[in-house]
């Protein structure tokens, strides 16, 4: 049972354009969310949560958006660079606790075009 | 920053012995660790929790004893793959966290394990 998904597994963007790369997830325990971004051969790196507190949480070109009535959450980049080609996985966890298990996606490859 | 350290990156192994795979948190300690294992195109599923100085708490479905976990200090724990088959051929990856907030949890390199 998955309960986090990434339904999309590429996504291709043209360079300065908004990339948003979506997720949902089933659990209602779920309290906090993170964006990680993986490159082939490393560990992901993390990129930007947020708590089912709120709705949005902006840092730079990064934005998360949280709908928990939808279970959705969605990431925004804006404007998208050739170096934000990566995977992205987003992850779950029931507590903002940083030492919680994570709980994460299938990962959506995201391909910036310049 | 904070840094967690995986050895070996890639290790290529024949079927029937063991090999080791050790994660280290570089800066700070962490009484927690946890093992995830990624298949081709797949998630990053978890596979056990390693506590400093106590036996590991395993997911369900994952052997404990085909894949050993010691968490002998707090900068260091191993997963040890007893008996590889070439089914456990696969990317393993552990993470600790250096704090109390999610973006305190960091990742180590991962290591590709090929059972030949």
């Amino acid at each position: 049972d998955q309960q986090v998904k990434q339904n999309s597994p590429s996504l291709s963007v043209q360079e300065g354009r908004i990339s948003i790369l979506n997720c949902d997830y089933t659990n209602s325990m779920f309290d906090y969310f993170l964006w990680y971004k993986k490159y082939p051969a490393e560990g992901p790196t993390f990129l930007i949560s947020i708590s089912s507190i709120k709705d949005k949480n902006e840092d730079g070109r990064f934005t998360v958006f949280l709908n928990k009535s939808a279970k959705h959450l969605s990431l925004h980049i804006v404007p998208s660079q050739p170096g934000d080609s990566a995977v992205y996985f987003c992850a779950a966890s029931p507590s903002i606790q940083g030492a919680q298990k994570l709980v994460f996606g299938q990962g959506t490859r995201l391909t910036i075009n310049p | 920053g904070a840094v967690v350290s995986q050895h070996p990156s890639r290790v290529i192994c024949k079927s029937g012995t063991s090999v080791k795979i050790e994660c280290r948190s570089l800066d700070f300690q962490a009484t927690t660790m946890f093992w995830y294992r990624q298949f081709p195109k797949k998630s990053l599923m978890l596979m056990a929790t390693s506590n400093e100085g106590s036996k590991a708490t395993y997911e369900q479905g994952v052997e404990k004893d085909k894949f050993l976990i010691n968490h002998a200090s707090l900068t260091l724990s191993t997963l040890t793959v007893t008996s590889a088959h070439p089914e456990d051929s696969s990317f393993y990856i552990c993470s600790a966290s250096a704090g109390t907030s999610g973006n305190t949890i960091y990742f180590g390199e991962g290591s590709w394990l090929t059972v030949v």
